[in-house]
């Protein structure tokens, strides 16, 4: 079946601009996840929904950046004037259950590469 | 605050022979930790993982050990094959803290035929 698709692959932009970065879900899967990467780094946590609701946004930087999930599956993560340290690889992963539950595997799409000049 | 170590940000391994990656960690109340593996332009796929309750946990190849007293896992492959090279993030999580993983900073393997 599908992985965990993100849209789109690459985004340039220029400092002060607004992005918008798409995550697709497994098909079913209740929970969704959004991290950063930076070069060099692991990732970073940002947010965390289950179903339609940010269980927990505490990896969120600052209020340029928020993450929606609207009716439970397809997820946007928007950020505001953005400024050459966001320049990043997003990623989203998805799992079947969330709540904690310490079985359930997080996949992973390939990313958006963010680069702001 | 790195919660989450990997110190190594490299190791190089000959085909056929045991690659041993580490992973140190601060957080005592971490209570499952994982390993995923990434390459290149792919996202992290799961690996391997351990509860804090087990001290070893083994899945063909791979095995994990965990020694809480000393805030240490590490992953072994054995025998280390070429496909195995991409760069390895252990991760830990805590219970009541959903499914939010804190990553180590990857260690990157590569096996040499």
């Amino acid at each position: 079946g599908a992985g965990v698709s993100q849209t789109p692959s690459n985004k340039v932009t220029e400092k002060g601009k607004y992005v918008e970065l798409r995550c697709d879900p497994i098909s079913g899967h209740t929970a969704l996840y959004w991290y950063r990467q930076s070069l060099g780094q692991g990732p970073e946590f940002l947010i965390y929904f289950q179903g339609t609701g940010a269980a927990d946004d505490s990896g969120l930087p600052n209020d340029r950046f928020f993450a929606v999930r609207p009716e439970g599956s397809v997820s946007t993560l928007k950020i505001q004037r953005t400024e050459r340290g966001d320049s990043a690889v997003y990623l989203c992963a998805s799992s079947l259950v969330g709540q904690g539950v310490r079985t359930d595997t997080q996949y992973f799409g390939p990313g958006t590469r963010l680069t702001v000049l | 605050d790195q919660q989450v170590k990997q110190n190594s940000p490299s190791l190089s391994v000959q085909e056929g022979r045991i690659s041993i990656l580490n992973c140190d960690y601060t957080n005592s109340m971490f209570d499952y930790f994982l390993w995923y593996k990434k390459y290149p332009a792919e996202g992290p796929t799961f690996l391997i993982s351990i509860s804090s309750i087990k001290d070893k946990n083994e899945d063909g190849r791979f095995t994990v050990f965990l020694n809480k007293s000393a805030k240490h896992l590490s992953l072994h492959i054995v025998p280390s094959q070429p496909g195995d090279s991409a760069v390895y993030f252990c991760a830990a999580s805590f219970y009541n803290q959903g499914g939010k993983l804190i990553f180590g900073q990857g260690t990157e393997l590569s096996v040499k035929p």
